[in-house]
Order: structure tokens, then C-alpha cells, then sequence
């Protein structure tokens, strides 16, 4: 199967701090998700890129399907970033076979006031 | 409440006892999963399901087992509980081109 390989595992920062996440993967893929888990444990959808740059807000991420990596871009880190982030792709096939998600082991965030 | 939610969010169980875990979506969303988030592992697949009456086996299935009889509910059961199925399992629905949405999280765990 698809191997997804994020990093680095943890980032500490100071408030206010720019960071980049990045996602790696082993092989094509149709989608790419980037997720936020809070710390009470919920997963935010944050970006649905199989490729290409989207925004929203403090966050960016990129996408280079062909090159099998993603970006995630955090500016002006505050402390309500802090949590754990995900990647995970997606190679949809036809007929049952649809939708299934490998994750990689995500990156540790703790942002510092 | 519109969206996917899942129940009950907090389980202590017993060994051997069996135990069901309720997801449920309001958007009528085709395709529905069930993943375990363990640490060392992140997310695995266990089980999903493409539409009602329509189920397959993910990347660790042994001990659970599912059914879709209704396209907005998919409940995961575990048949005679075990410690190693101490984790948190996370519902997840989508529909084709759309991103998945994931439920709560269900913190389930085996004394």
C-alpha cells in the first residue's frame, strides 16, 4: 500500500512564528486531505488539495502530486494551532473501492504564548 | 443536528463482552468508514462501506464486524472485546469528489 511519511514529528514554536509541514508519499495519488486534531481530540478538515495552492487564512498549503508531496504553511502560529496535523491521501478506484484514507503518523505541534 | 456524530463518545468495557458503535450521518453521503487512531500508528482503516448492504474489510478487520442496513447509519461492532481494542475509533463519511468528514471520535476502552 501507499506509504505517507510526515515531517518533522514534532515542532515547537513561539507564538507568532511561521512553519512548514511537509507530507511525502509513496506513490500517485487522487486526493490529499490535511487535517488538525485539537486537543480534545476532533479532526478538522483543514485543506482537500490533490493538487495546487489553496488558502485560508493563516494557512496555505501546496500540493506537487507529481513530485508525491504536500506543504502545509502555518504563519503567525498562535496557540490555538497547537494540536496534532495529518495528512492523508487517497488513490480512488472504481466501484466499492472508493474514499479510503492511509494517514501518515502527523506532526506534533505545540505552540508556545 | 446536521453532519456525522457518533455514540456513545466515552465506553469502558469489559474482556469478552461485546460492544456496538453507533455512527450516524445526515447528509445521505454514499460511501462511510471506521478507522482506529492508536499511538505509533495514527489512523487505520477497519472497515467501509460504498452504500447500504455493501461492507468491506479494511487494513485491520479481525474482532469487529459491521453492517449498512440503513445508508445513514454504520455501526461497528466489536464481537467479544479485547484489551488491544483499546483505542479511539473515528467514523468517517463522503461522497464521490467531496473530502471526508469525520465524527467525534469514540474513546473506547477494555478492562
Amino acid at each position: 500500500g501507499i506509504q505517507v511519511e510526515q515531517s518533522p514529528p514534532d515542532l515547537i514554536l513561539q507564538e507568532g512564528a511561521n512553519s512548514t509541514l511537509r507530507c511525502n508519499f509513496s506513490d500517485s495519488v487522487n486526493n490529499l486531505q490535511w487535517f488538525h486534531q485539537n486537543p480534545w481530540g476532533q479532526l478538522i478538515n483543514l485543506f482537500y488539495i490533490p493538487s495546487g495552492t489553496k488558502q485560508n487564512g493563516r494557512l496555505s498549503a501546496t500540493t506537487v502530486a507529481t513530485e508525491r508531496y504536500s506543504l502545509l504553511y502555518i504563519s503567525s502560529s498562535q496557540t490555538t494551532d497547537s494540536g496534532v496535523y495529518f495528512c492523508a491521501v487517497r488513490r480512488d478506484a472504481g466501484g466499492t473501492s472508493y474514499g479510503k484514507l492511509t494517514f501518515g503518523q502527523g506532526t506534533i505541534l505545540t505552540v508556545h504564548p | 443536528d446536521a453532519g456525522i456524530t457518533q455514540s456513545p463518545r466515552y465506553k469502558i468495557t469489559e474482556t469478552g463482552r461485546q460492544v456496538t458503535l453507533m455512527c450516524h450521518q445526515t447528509w445521505s453521503h454514499s460511501y462511510m468508514f471506521w478507522y482506529r487512531q492508536d499511538l505509533g500508528h495514527g489512523l487505520r482503516l477497519i472497515y467501509y462501506s460504498a452504500a447500504a448492504d455493501i461492507t468491506d474489510k479494511g487494513e485491520v478487520p479481525d474482532g469487529y464486524v459491521v453492517s449498512r442496513s440503513k445508508t445513514e447509519n454504520f455501526p461497528l461492532t466489536l464481537e467479544s472485546a479485547t484489551r488491544s481494542q483499546t483505542s479511539v475509533y473515528f467514523c468517517a463519511s463522503l461522497t464521490m469528489n467531496t473530502e471526508a468528514f469525520f465524527g467525534q471520535g469514540t474513546r473506547l476502552t477494555v478492562v
